[in-house]
C-alpha cells in the first residue's frame, strides 16, 4: 500500500526560531500533497496545497509567509514553521495523492510541534 | 464549497455489537467522493472506506458498510461486530475535483467489554 513518512515526529523549538518538517511518499509519486493542522480534540484543518513545481495554494487565513511550503520534487514536500510562537504549537499531518489519479489521499503520520 | 457535519460528538458501543456513526454533507459538485477515516490513539489517519457519488451501490469492506442517501445527502457509517481496536475518532469527509478533503468534526467511538 501506498506510505508517507514524516521527519521528526515530535520537535520541540524555542520561540523566534524555524522549524522544518519533511513529508516524503514512499513507493509512489505524488504530485499534490496536502499540509493539515489539527488542534487537540478538533478535526483537521486544511492550511495549503502544494503541487510539485508549483507555488503551494494557501487556505484562507493561513499566512504564507509564516509557514513556507515547498514541493520540489514527485515524493517531497516541506513545511517550514518560520519564527515560531508558542501559539504555533499544534499537530501538523501531511497527505499525499497519488499521481495517477486516484482520488485518495495517503496520510502521513503526523509530527507534534512544541514551541517553548 | 464544501461542508461535512458529523453530529455525534462520542459514541459507546459494547464488543461485538453494531453502532452507525452519522454524517451529513453538503456540496455544489456533481463528482465528488465521501470518505470515512479514523484516527486512533496514535493520530495516524487510517482510510475506513470510501464511497464515489456516482455509484448508487453502497460500499462495504469488511465490517465496515455505509448507507449512502445522496439526495438526502447522508453518509452514515455501520460498524458490525464491534472490537476494542475500532476505539478511535472517526472523521467523514468529502472532495470534489479540486481533491481537498472538508472533513467534519469527529465522532469519538469508544468500543467497551
Amino acid at each position: 500500500g501506498a506510505v508517507v513518512s514524516q521527519h521528526p515526529s515530535r520537535v520541540i523549538c524555542k520561540s523566534g526560531t524555524s522549524v522544518k518538517i519533511e513529508c516524503r511518499s514512499l513507493d509512489f509519486q505524488a504530485t499534490t500533497m496536502f499540509w493539515y493542522r489539527q488542534f487537540p480534540k478538533q478535526s483537521l484543518m486544511l492550511m495549503a496545497t502544494s503541487n510539485e513545481g508549483s507555488k503551494a495554494t494557501y487556505e484562507q487565513g493561513v499566512e504564507k509567509d509564516k509557514f513556507l511550503i515547498n514541493h520540489a520534487s514527485l515524493t517531497l514536500s516541506t513545511l517550514t514553521v518560520t519564527s515560531a510562537h508558542p501559539e504555533d504549537s499544534s499537530f501538523y499531518i501531511c497527505s499525499a495523492r497519488d499521481g495517477q489519479g486516484g482520488s485518495e489521499q495517503y496520510f502521513g503520520p503526523g509530527t507534534r510541534l512544541t514551541v517553548t | 464549497a464544501q461542508t461535512v457535519t458529523q453530529s455525534q460528538p462520542e459514541m459507546s458501543v459494547q464488543e461485538a455489537e453494531t453502532v452507525t456513526l452519522s454524517c451529513t454533507y453538503d456540496t455544489s459538485e456533481s463528482n465528488y467522493y465521501l470518505f470515512w477515516y479514523k484516527q486512533p490513539p496514535s493520530r495516524q489517519m487510517i482510510l475506513v472506506i470510501r464511497q464515489e457519488a456516482y455509484k448508487q451501490q453502497n460500499a462495504t469492506e469488511n465490517r465496515f458498510s455505509v448507507n449512502f442517501q445522496k439526495a438526502a445527502k447522508s453518509f452514515s457509517l455501520k460498524i458490525s461486530d464491534s472490537q476494542l481496536g475500532d476505539t478511535a475518532m472517526y472523521f467523514c469527509a468529502s472532495t470534489g475535483t479540486a481533491s481537498k478533503l472538508t472533513f467534519g468534526t469527529g465522532t469519538r467511538l469508544q468500543v467497551t467489554l
